[in-house]
């Protein structure tokens, strides 16, 4: 079945580079899309950018400056990477899987989430 | 960007009809469809997809749930309301980017 899981550090200092990786299964990276949604503590979900299945990405222009999505299809995984953390990225960062292309772009498996605080 | 606003909270009797409203700023209809999706999230979980382009229910839920509406105005409906549906519900559109979200609403039982 299908299935994604994130994983990542804890917890950051402001400055540092956040890395995230979302592991998937049951269905390959070059077949469907995967996005990253974030959501602070307590507050709502917030689109961040999507990798598609032919490689190419779409970026909320509010992070485009320091987010980089990519892809290794042989591990079937993705990687997040946001430069310049600031206290105000601390939350829950999501990875889900797009059931359609770009025209569509609903998200219809998600993983669990990995929580990520930053702070000094 | 286009902006989703929802009511923060609804109260319903367990049995009853749950109508969780969702207005953009701009029209999200584009050539017959209309780009707005439903999910729910219970607490320290993850969101649930619900409903996509508006109306279409999503494999495996149930049919309680049922979405419409066109162009601005969105509303997703639960009836009967069960308690298992106790959560925060979202919309979001993918009419235009950045794809976004409204704020949610907690629907709670009386």
């Amino acid at each position: 079945q299908v299935q994604l899981k994130e994983s990542g550090p804890g917890l950051m200092q402001p400055s540092e580079t956040l890395s995230l990786t979302c592991t998937v299964s049951g269905f390959s990276l070059t077949s469907n899309g995967v996005g990253w949604v974030r959501q602070p503590l307590g507050k709502g979900l917030v689109w961040m950018g999507t990798i598609w299945a032919g490689g190419s990405t779409n970026y909320n222009s509010a992070v485009q400056s320091r987010l980089s999505i990519s892809r290794d299809t042989s591990k079937s995984q993705v990687f997040l990477k946001m430069n310049s953390l600031q206290p105000e990225d601390t939350g829950t960062y999501y990875c889900a899987r797009h059931e359609g292309d770009y025209t569509v772009a609903h998200f219809d498996y998600w993983g669990q989430g990995v929580m990520v605080t930053v702070s000094s | 960007d286009i902006v989703l606003t929802q009511s923060p909270a609804l109260a319903v009797s367990l049995g009853q009809r749950a109508t969780i409203s969702c207005k953009t700023n701009q029209n999200v209809d584009y050539y017959g469809n209309s780009y707005m999706h439903w999910y729910q999230q219970k607490p320290g979980q993850q969101p649930k997809l619900l409903i996509y382009l508006a109306s279409n229910l999503a494999s495996g839920i149930p049919a309680r749930f049922s979405g419409r509406g066109s162009g601005t105005d969105f509303t997703l409906t639960i009836d009967p309301v069960e308690a298992d549906d106790t959560a925060t519900y979202y919309c979001q559109q993918s009419r235009n980017l950045p794809w976004t979200f409204g704020g949610g609403t907690k629907l709670e039982l009386k």
